[in-house]
């Protein structure tokens, strides 16, 4: 069965801090995508790492896919409160259907 | 931008009700997804249609469930006699071939 585990569920930081979030899995996914959701909608596509050891931004955000294609990290730099939501990260599952299956997510506030 | 338009965003039914959950995908895409969202859980996937059939189902999706797509635009999931554990929010997503999947807003259906 395939899981993925996100760590930590709940960070609260101050405005300006960096921080990091883990998505980790004992198998082998062909890509992963992270998502944030904010209260009272779907789930937005952030980014889709498809390569070991790739390394994407998205301006503040920086995302690194594991060389073994087994893990993720979300990296955010002098987060904003505008930061503040549900981030989660999904991989495919092992058929062809296109579904996906989620972490539980972390939930991250940033306090002005 | 296009986006998967649900409706109704609340629902509250009683138990053994059946419900009708209501999505517009975006108008070019060819897969549709149902996934929901049990408070402070993960989301978790329900169902995947492509071709006018179900090309995946979780073993969530028992025969209580069932999705339909009955005039090329909108996609529908139904609960046929509700539990209280089916109370969740409901997403429905879209894709056309590329990994990219779009989110509805959701609906929030509570069964009493």
């Amino acid at each position: 069965t395939q899981l993925l585990e996100q760590s930590p569920q709940f960070l609260s930081i101050q405005e300006g801090e960096n921080l990091t979030v883990y998505c980790n899995s004992s198998s082998v996914f062909s890509s992963l995508q992270w998502y944030r959701q904010e209260p009272g909608e779907g789930p937005v596509l952030l980014v889709t790492v498809v390569t070991g050891g790739e390394v994407k931004k998205l301006k503040r955000l920086t995302f690194q896919f594991g060389d073994a294609r087994k893990d993720s990290s979300l990296h955010i730099t002098a987060a904003q409160p505008g930061d503040t939501g549900l981030y989660l990260c999904a991989g495919p599952g092992s058929s062809n259907t296109g579904k996906l299956i989620f972490g539980q997510g972390t939930t991250l506030q940033v306090k002005p | 931008e296009p986006e998967v338009t649900q409706t109704p965003s609340h629902q509250v039914t009683q138990m053994g009700q059946e419900v009708i959950l209501r999505c517009v995908p975006i108008s070019n895409h060819l897969y549709f997804y149902w996934y929901r969202q049990i408070l402070g859980q993960k989301v978790e996937f329900l169902v995947s249609f492509y071709n006018n059939e179900i090309s995946e189902k979780s073993e969530i999706f028992d025969d209580q469930f069932s999705v339909e797509r009955p005039d090329g635009s909108n996609f529908t999931l139904k609960i046929r006699s509700t539990k209280l554990e089916d109370s969740a929010m409901y997403f429905c997503a879209s894709r056309t071939d590329s990994e990219k999947l779009f989110f509805g807003s959701g609906t929030q259906l509570s069964v009493l």
